[in-house]
């Protein structure tokens, strides 16, 4: 079967570094996705990896191991503003996202 | 502002009815899909369309019909509601057909009593 697998909740104290991480199985690759989601509101895009490596944007970064089935979302300088739900996807064989569901990170002072 | 329109914004319903939620984009994307997402469970995929005029079904479509009669509406229909789909409802849509980012409506929450 496919799975997405991600830690439920992670804390992290404002002004420092937090590491997502996300594994996954499922039946063929086409990329992998993170999205943002703030309570009671929709996902955003944050960023898409399909090559290894590490994909940085601004305060975020991205890095993907296809031949480990790992991805992790890092972010630095944490903001109280970050505080949200980041959700893991993966584009299967049929270009269908697979869903994690989701790490609730919750920032403190 | 571009972007997608979900409505209603949310909706209180009596098992056994009819419901149909709309949703609109323009930004005129080719693909379109329904999630529902509840409490502890990731997004799961309804139904999608990749081109107007065709629909596909997702990982969780009993219960649930779409049409895709143009490009920028895709409308979500419960034929008779049961309890089981109290859930959030997103519509999403993506370019660059299913390879592109998918943006998000801002979801109804549904309740079925």
């Amino acid at each position: 079967g496919q799975n997405i697998d991600q830690p439920t909740e992670m804390t992290a104290t404002e002004g420092a570094i937090v590491q997502i991480n996300c594994t996954y199985q499922t039946s063929g690759f086409n990329g992998l996705f993170w999205y943002q989601q703030h309570a009671g509101e929709a996902p955003t895009f944050l960023s898409y990896n399909v090559l290894d490596g590490l994909e940085e944007k601004g305060r975020f970064s991205s890095f993907l191991s296809r031949s480990k089935g790992y991805s992790y979302l890092l972010l630095k300088e944490l903001q109280m503003k970050d505080s949200a739900s980041y959700l893991c996807a993966v584009a299967d064989s049929n270009y269908q996202l697979i869903w994690g569901a989701g790490t609730k990170l919750i920032i403190k002072p | 502002i571009a972007g997608i329109t979900q409505a209603p914004t949310s909706q209180i319903l009596a098992a056994g009815r009819r419901m149909t939620l709309r949703c609109t984009q323009d930004m005129r994307h080719n693909a379109m899909y329904w999630y529902r997402q509840d409490l502890g469970l990731g997004l799961r995929l309804i139904h999608y369309s990749n081109t107007a005029g065709t629909t596909g079904k997702g990982e969780v479509p009993d219960g649930y019909s779409v049409s895709r009669a143009n490009t920028d509406d895709f409308p979500l229909t419960l034929a008779s509601a049961v309890p089981s789909q109290t859930s959030v409802y997103f519509c999403a849509s993506s370019d660059s057909g299913e390879r592109g980012p998918q943006h998000f409506g801002d979801g109804t929450r549904l309740s079925i009593l």
